[in-house]
């Protein structure tokens, strides 16, 4: 079964302080991962996948696949951050997205 | 590039009545739209895919018959709540996709609350 974990509903931190939003997953080949974003009154929109691995607004995020997980990093949060973020998976083949329970960051300025 | 638009946003309806939320891809042709749901502060939940042309795949638990999913065009998209009742109160959310890469482009959610 494909599962995502997001453990933390809530997660807040300081700005300039690292963010670290952690997600697990579960699955039996090799997903594609991604990260999703919704701000206030916005409507979700992509951050990231795996497989670009690429650096947007500042976040990376790393597959892990010993760990099974695809956490998300910050070094130096910013106000703006504040969000909604959601974890996805998609399996082999498939056009269907799995979704974590999201996490909802917030950043004290 | 790459909005969908979803028609209502808010709708509020009686019990017992039908209500159709319209998903729209107003700069690209869709081959595949999906139809979420969203409880307050949970995640999405697929309902279902719509590939054009085709019937849609509902998820394991979604209703076929209360749930009318028609995805006539490569633009257009609808989700008819059938017979609608309060615990079918949500926030319903469409996405879209096209070609190969299967990015799924979202629109911004339609409340539905039935009284």
């Amino acid at each position: 079964a494909q599962r995502v974990t997001q453990p933390e509903k809530l997660l807040s931190v300081f700005k300039g302080a690292p963010v670290e939003l952690k997600c697990n997953y579960s699955y039996s080949g090799s997903p594609e991962l991604f990260w999703y974003v919704q701000y206030s009154r916005q409507r979700l929109q992509l951050l990231l996948r795996h497989i670009s691995r690429e650096s947007i607004k500042g976040f990376t995020a790393d597959l892990n696949k010993g760990e099974t997980s695809f956490h998300l990093k910050k070094p130096f949060a910013q106000e703006e951050d504040s969000a909604m973020y959601y974890c996805a998976l998609r399996g082999q083949g498939a056009q269907k997205l799995v979704f974590g329970q999201g996490t909802r960051l917030t950043i004290n300025p | 590039g790459a909005v969908v638009s979803q028609h209502p946003s808010r709708v509020i309806c009686k019990s017992g009545t039908s209500v159709k939320i319209e998903c729209r891809s107003l700069d690209f042709q869709a081959t595949t739209m999906f139809w979420y749901r969203q409880f307050p502060k949970q995640s999405l939940m697929l309902m279902a895919t719509s590939n054009e042309g085709s019937k849609a795949t509902y998820e394991q638990g979604v209703e076929k018959d209360k749930f009318l999913i028609n995805h006539a065009s490569l633009t257009l998209s609808t989700l008819t709540v059938t017979s609608a009742h309060p615990e079918d109160s949500s926030f319903y959310i469409c996405s879209a996709s096209f070609g190969g890469t299967y990015e799924q482009y979202f629109g911004p959610g339609t409340r539905l609350t039935v009284t």
